[in-house]
């Protein structure tokens, strides 16, 4: 398959750990990256190249591979931390980029 | 800081051509270490990678919209386009311009503009 695949909503409490999954067939050759979009936003990039956080980003986030699956993990969620969360890798050919399906967090 | 923004019609008739532009600050489309690319999202769905252009003129795009895309770019005015022919209510989105690094020997958005709604309605 060429698509990537997130579970469309996970929650968490606040203050625990949260791994948000993104599973596809190119994720075996080509790194993952998350963008975290709030309502009425631009996204926003949190990780790339499978577990590097830029600048400004808290480092309670935190990316990882392993297969197919890229996974995006959040220690100590925070209530600002209330989003859709999308991942991003290449296709399985590497001619092009796609997006997961979106996983929406909600912080209890 | 680098900073991206989107202008164009924000209604557009079916089977007419969608024109958009992005003007770039704080950073040049010239530069080596980016591309400068299309992301959309249609309301309440998700993101869907429209494609990207090179300071070579260079340019990718998704495989299901390629035959009416086309993506060029003014390096004198430090803008680039993108042109979407013979739209449908489909193509009904938010639009957004972003910047993609180079890395790892392919690119990735790192930073966005705010986007901009188009319609597709007669």
């Amino acid at each position: 398959s060429s698509e990537l695949t997130q579970d469309p909503a996970v929650s968490v409490a606040l203050g625990q750990t949260v791994r948000i999954t993104c599973q596809g067939d190119s994720l075996r050759n080509y790194f993952a990256s998350w963008y975290q979009q709030k309502p009425g936003q631009a996204p926003i990039l949190v990780i790339y190249n499978k577990d590097i956080r830029p600048s400004g980003i808290p480092d309670r986030f935190s990316g990882s591979s392993s297969g197919n699956t890229a996974s995006l993990t959040i220690t100590g969620a925070q209530t600002e931390d209330e989003a859709d969360y999308y991942c991003n890798s290449r296709d399985r050919f590497g001619n092009h980029l796609l997006f997961g399906g979106g996983t929406r967090l909600t912080v209890l | 800081q680098v900073q991206l923004r989107e202008s164009g019609p924000g209604l557009v008739k079916p089977s007419e051509t969608l024109s958009l532009t992005c003007t770039v600050s704080g950073g040049s489309i010239s530069s080596s270490e980016y591309y400068w690319g299309w992301i959309r999202q249609p309301p309440g769905k998700g993101l869907e990678w429209i494609g990207s252009i090179y300071f070579t003129g260079s340019t990718h795009s998704h495989p299901s919209l390629k035959s009416r895309v086309t993506i060029s770019a003014d390096t004198s005015k430090n803008q680039f386009s993108l042109n979407l022919n013979s739209v449908t209510a489909a193509d009904t989105a938010v639009y957004y311009c972003a910047r993609h690094v180079v890395t790892s020997g392919w690119f990735l958005p790192d930073f966005w503009g705010q986007g901009t709604l188009v319609t597709v309605s007669s």
